[in-house]
């Protein structure tokens, strides 16, 4: 079965610097990946996504993944925080063939400083 | 762009009563879920269904049933309500395609309270 760990629970930036969010998985199949953000009492929106194209993966407010299958790591990344990323993060695998349910980390929270 | 739409945002319900979410999306998505959301557990998945009046059990489906009469719309109901079953309540559909899978897409979510 696959499984996802965040490493981090909560992740604290000052606002412009780097944010980097680290993923870890698990699966006996090529597995789809995926970056979701959730900001307070909303519902997930999907950041980004990997499905064995290419290793770097862009996604939307200039959040970017790589897929690393020898570290199996999914770790997000972005160069300049801003006040609005403000949320919680969650890295998400898929599973084997044919499976279509996701398998969910913990989240990660990431809070802005000014 | 996808819309998952749920019937109430917050809800608070006594304990035994029976409960009824009820989610709607609007893209003929095959694949519909339901999950619960609480802190530091991240989401787990309670029931999912792949077709009209198809379901089967994800991984905590003690308490829940879910009834799918109409490809948009899938409904969780707690049969019994219990205050452990004090939660935020997420809904999502995909994209069925053989071997690929898709990303789900998230309806804003229930805040249920049971007292």
């Amino acid at each position: 079965a696959q499984s996802v760990t965040q490493l981090d629970s909560h992740v604290s930036v000052s606002e412009g610097t780097p944010v980097l969010l680290r993923c870890n998985y698990s699966s006996s199949y090529s597995p789809s990946l995926f970056w979701y953000v959730q900001h307070p009492n909303k519902g997930l929106q999907l950041l980004l996504k990997y499905t064995s194209a290419a290793t770097l993966v862009k996604g939307i407010n200039g959040f970017e993944a790589e897929f690393k299958k020898s570290e199996t790591s999914f770790h997000l990344t972005k160069p300049s925080a801003h006040m609005s990323d403000a949320a919680e993060y969650f890295c998400v695998v898929s599973g084997t063939v044919n499976d279509y349910k996701l398998s969910f980390g913990a989240g990660t929270t990431v809070t802005v400083r000014a | 762009d996808v819309k998952v739409t749920q019937s109430s945002r917050y809800l608070v319900k006594r304990t035994g009563e029976k409960v009824f979410l009820e989610c709607v999306q609007d893209m003929d998505h095959e694949n519909m879920f339901w999950y619960r959301q609480d802190p530091g557990l991240g989401l787990r998945l309670i029931y999912f269904s792949y077709d009209v009046k198809m379901k089967e059990k994800g991984d905590i489906p003690e308490g829940y049933s879910v009834s799918r009469e109409k490809k948009e719309r899938f409904s969780l109901i707690l049969e019994s309500a219990s205050t452990n079953q004090t939660s935020m309540y997420l809904c999502a559909s995909s994209r069925f395609a053989g071997t690929v899978t898709y990303e789900q897409y998230f309806g804003p979510g229930t805040r249920l309270t049971v007292t």
